[in-house]
């Protein structure tokens, strides 16, 4: 049963703090999303690598988020320094180039930041 | 005003009863037109996906797209208690473009 997995599933930290966070995508996806969700702002994009290379960053703050895939199978989005406004859920979701409409999203982060 | 405005809700109806759900758009580019469902701490999970104008039926579902009035809805038959969830509506200019979500709607279904 091939999924998205994320690591940590929650995750409650200190102002400040840096905070990582990883994404294994479905073998063979060679397309990755990271997307944050909150109540007031919904589901919306970080960032999306596909084959490993960048295509868009713009929907992060530059001066403290950061995504990258060493490889592969790990996609890591990492935030430093942390700060309260930065709570939310965080997903990963992986697909295929040229079917970016079909997305496979995991579990989800849950980050706290106090 | 957003480029897709869905209404958050929430809907609560009774179990059997046929839902409607609602997306409006602005971008008259937009070809492709999904429903993801999300339920409660979960990622959202794919339903319904159309190509242009026209309707899509699949089980208790039916996605309908007026491109002319830029309106898309999703019609639920039959509704069960285990429908109740998040459903967001996404759109896209093309096969390789990056969606644009709608904020969701929270279903409710009582039994």
């Amino acid at each position: 049963d091939a999924r998205v997995t994320q690591t940590p599933r929650h995750k409650v930290t200190e102002m400040g703090q840096e905070v990582t966070m990883r994404c294994q995508p479905i073998l063979g996806h060679n397309t990755v999303f990271w997307y944050r969700q909150t109540m007031m702002q919904g589901l919306e994009l970080l960032a999306y690598f596909r084959n490993r290379a960048p295509l868009d960053d713009s929907g992060m703050p530059k001066d403290r988020f950061s995504a990258e895939m060493p490889d592969a199978t790990l996609a890591t989005l990492k935030i430093q320094p942390s700060e309260p406004r930065d709570s939310a859920v965080y997903f990963c979701a992986s697909g295929y180039a040229l079917a970016y409409n079909e997305q496979f999203f995991g579990p989800g982060t849950r980050l706290t930041v106090l | 005003q957003k480029e897709v405005e869905q209404d958050p809700g929430p809907l609560s109806v009774p179990e059997g009863a046929i839902v409607s759900l609602n997306c409006t758009y602005s971008n008259s580019a937009f070809q492709y037109f999904m429903w993801y469902r999300q339920y409660s701490r979960k990622g959202p999970e794919l339903l319904m996906y159309t190509y242009s104008s026209g309707n899509k039926e699949d089980g208790r579902f039916t996605a309908q797209v007026d491109k002319s009035s830029k309106y898309i809805s999703l019609f639920i038959r039959d509704s069960q208690p285990s429908d109740s969830a998040t459903y967001l509506c996404a759109m896209s200019a093309g096969s390789n473009y990056q969606l644009i979500w709608g904020a969701g709607t929270k279903l409710i279904i009582k039994p």
